[in-house]
């Protein structure tokens, strides 16, 4: 079955650290590939996404993420957090052969920054 | 844009009742997805609509029925509610053809 797993459960840094959020997907055919963020008592929103071309995606707030065909990775990362930084990431990728709408989502990583 | 609005925010129902959650798509977009958050997981696909059809299901019994009306609101009703059904319902639309989706803040769920 496809699925989508997040490494990390919760992730505390302290500002200015570098983060990196581990995303692994498995399943086959074309790759659409997404990372979500929750700020607390917010609605979950796109940080970036890839479908093809170049594997290194960058998206709002500083965020990057690079697709690694061969490790089946699309891991996220920013080069300094902020307090503001502190959320839910949720990695998602499209459901191969499903609708559009279908999305399977990861577990899952809280972040937590340290002013 | 105006977002994507649900209703209610919060609700509490007994077990083997029914109930019905509703969205407001953003302008514009013509597709509704509905997902299942239940505590410390990833949104699990329930089902879509477009052009007021169920376009896609996931893993979900068919006491889990949904509607999409000519102005590309939904609905999701769920019957015989079960105490596993407590959860975190979004509702997100898009344009077809297009993946960028739009969440709504959810409806809270407590089955008792």
């Amino acid at each position: 079955a496809q699925s989508v797993s997040q490494h990390n459960h919760h992730v505390i840094l302290s500002e200015a650290a570098s983060l990196e959020l581990g995303c692994n997907y498995s399943y086959g055919g074309t790759v659409n590939l997404f990372w979500y963020v929750q700020y607390p008592g917010q609605h979950l929103q796109l940080l970036l996404k890839y479908f093809s071309g170049d594997p290194l995606v960058k998206g709002i707030k500083g965020f990057e993420a690079e697709f690694i065909k061969s490790k089946f990775s699309f891991n996220l990362r920013k080069p300094s957090v902020q307090w503001s930084d502190t959320a839910e990431y949720f990695c998602a990728g499209k459901n191969y052969g499903g609708s559009q709408g279908n999305l399977i989502f990861g577990k899952g990583t809280k972040l937590s920054v340290k002013p | 844009e105006t977002g994507v609005t649900q209703s209610p925010t919060h609700l509490i129902k007994t077990r083997g009742q029914q109930v019905t959650l509703r969205c407001s798509s953003q302008s514009g977009h013509n597709t509704v997805s509905w997902y299942q958050q239940a505590l410390g997981q990833g949104p699990q696909f329930i089902f879509q609509y477009y052009r007021e059809e169920e376009n896609g299901r996931g893993n979900f019994p068919p006491r889990f029925s949904g509607l999409q009306f000519p102005n590309y609101s939904s609905e999701l009703n769920v019957n015989a509610l079960e105490l596993d059904d407590s959860a975190l319902y979004l509702c997100a639309s898009s344009l077809w053809g297009d993946y960028g989706y739009t969440f709504g803040s959810g409806t809270r769920l407590t089955v008792v």
